[in-house]
């Protein structure tokens, strides 16, 4: 059964440093998404992006983050200046659609860690 | 706005008993309602969903979830749980002309051998 993959699962980085996390969507599907989960808290949608644009994006999307499909394949979220606040695990997810009732599948989400 | 509330934080069960996951909601239109679980280090694995239709929707694992418009509620059932269901659910809600999942704060559940 294709899978959504994130890559790396783990990411450790100084406060400042810029990180890009990368995910591989499911072939077939046209529409990402980025979300985060804050230890302990809920899931929170960030972005997403369909036909090489941004379609939506919460408040929490701010200047500091960027979202870009660099290949055919590959989706990727980037943080410029990272912040203590932004430690958190970050899901990728695609859908086929963009229809209410499309189902997203995420990946196994990437922990990112900022000291 | 859409929400989804996931009133218990856990729930503890006995192997081989029912188990049930509870979720409201609070949309306006149509609701599109999904079931997500969350092993230990892993992403979110999608169970089920409800768009339209029958009441009772069946999923993976085992897992169905009723569907109820008077109640507003979308609870998450297995007739007999197994110690490998342990792990956290979520509810979520498609956002009525977004593309955004709304989630609950999730429950973790726990089935005791």
């Amino acid at each position: 059964e294709p899978e959504v993959t994130q890559t790396p699962s783990h990411q450790v980085t100084q406060m400042g440093q810029e990180v890009i996390l990368r995910c591989v969507p499911i072939s077939n599907h046209l529409y990402f998404y980025w979300y985060r989960q804050i230890l302990g808290q809920k899931v929170e949608f960030l972005v997403s992006f369909y036909n090489n644009e941004i379609s939506e994006k919460s408040e929490i999307f701010d200047d500091q983050f960027s979202v870009e499909r660099p290949d055919g394949s590959n989706f990727t979220l980037k943080i410029r200046s990272t912040k203590l606040e932004d430690s958190a695990m970050y899901f990728c997810a695609s859908s086929r659609t963009d229809g209410q009732g499309d189902t997203q599948y995420f990946g196994p989400g990437t922990r990112l860690t900022v000291l | 706005a859409q929400s989804v509330a996931q009133p218990e934080d856990q729930v503890n069960v006995a192997e081989g008993n029912p188990l049930t996951v509870k979720c409201t909601y609070s949309v306006s239109g149509n609701p599109y309602l999904f079931w997500y679980v969350q092993y230990p280090n892993r992403g979110l694995q999608f169970l089920l969903k409800y768009i339209t239709g029958d009441n009772l929707v069946k999923g993976s694992y085992g897992f169905e979830a009723e569907f109820n418009k008077s109640q507003t509620s979308f609870h998450l059932k297995k007739p007999s749980a197994l110690v490998s269901d342990s792990a956290l659910y979520f509810c979520a809600v498609r956002d009525s002309g977004t593309y955004k999942y709304i989630f609950g704060t999730g429950t973790r559940l726990k089935v005791l051998a």
